[in-house]
């Protein structure tokens, strides 16, 4: 079934720490890709996308993400982890590529150690 | 900038009780989405819709009614809440170009506890 997965439902790191959230996708074709963060009680806001070309994208925040066609997966990553970024991350997929179907991971929570 | 505006934040209803949640937004998107978020499972499509007089299924959109009478505003309907309708929902737009730069843009959600 086409679906979007995130294995770790919630990581700890320590402050300062390097971070990646796996994100992976089973579809045919290579969607648009996405990255959002949540933070508690908020709605989503944007970190990163792939439509194509470059396969290493940089968004805001300091994170950036990188596409393996050969691993279907679009994995989130930042080198030093502040408190701040401690939320929910949520990978997405535009199915179709025009706007009208995304399909959204399980999400990833998480914390930040001081 | 108000950008996707949620109306109401919090609503408690009684099991049969029906209510209709409001997503006003001011980009003048063509594609509006109504989404609910349920812990572990991300966010589920309910209804779409790409343009007003125009509305869609999503996966889950069983016991929801939607409407887009005007192009800025979107309406989600629960005729007879249930208790699994508790959920937060959140309202999404976007604009038509396949190279926006915000795909879509959230509003801060709607908190719906079904007693």
């Amino acid at each position: 079934a086409q679906s979007v997965t995130q294995p770790d439902i919630h990581i700890t790191v320590s402050e300062g720490a390097s971070l990646e959230l796996r994100c992976n996708y089973s579809y045919g074709a290579t969607p648009y890709l996405f990255w959002y963060v949540q933070s508690p009680g908020q709605g989503l806001q944007l970190l990163l996308k792939y439509f194509s070309g470059d396969t290493l994208v940089q968004g805001i925040k300091g994170f950036e993400a990188e596409f393996k066609r050969s691993q279907s997966s679009f994995n989130l990553r930042k080198p030093s982890v502040h408190w701040s970024d401690a939320a929910e991350y949520f990978c997405a997929v535009d199915v179709y590529n025009y706007g009208q179907n995304f399909v959204f991971g399980p999400g990833t929570r998480l914390s930040v150690l001081p | 900038n108000a950008g996707v505006t949620q109306t109401p934040k919090f609503r408690v209803l009684k099991t049969g009780q029906s209510m209709t949640l409001l997503c006003a937004q001011d980009m003048n998107h063509e594609y509006m989405y109504w989404y609910r978020q349920d812990p572990g499972m991300g966010l589920r499509l309910i209804h779409y819709s790409v343009g007003e007089g125009t509305t869609a299924k999503g996966e889950v959109p069983d016991g929801y009614n939607v409407s887009r009478l005007k192009k800025q505003n979107f309406l989600l309907g629960l005729e007879s809440a249930a208790p699994s309708q508790t959920s937060v929902y959140f309202c999404a737009s976007t604009c038509r170009e396949q190279l926006c730069n915000q795909p879509q843009h959230f509003g801060d959600g709607t908190r719906l506890s079904i007693l």
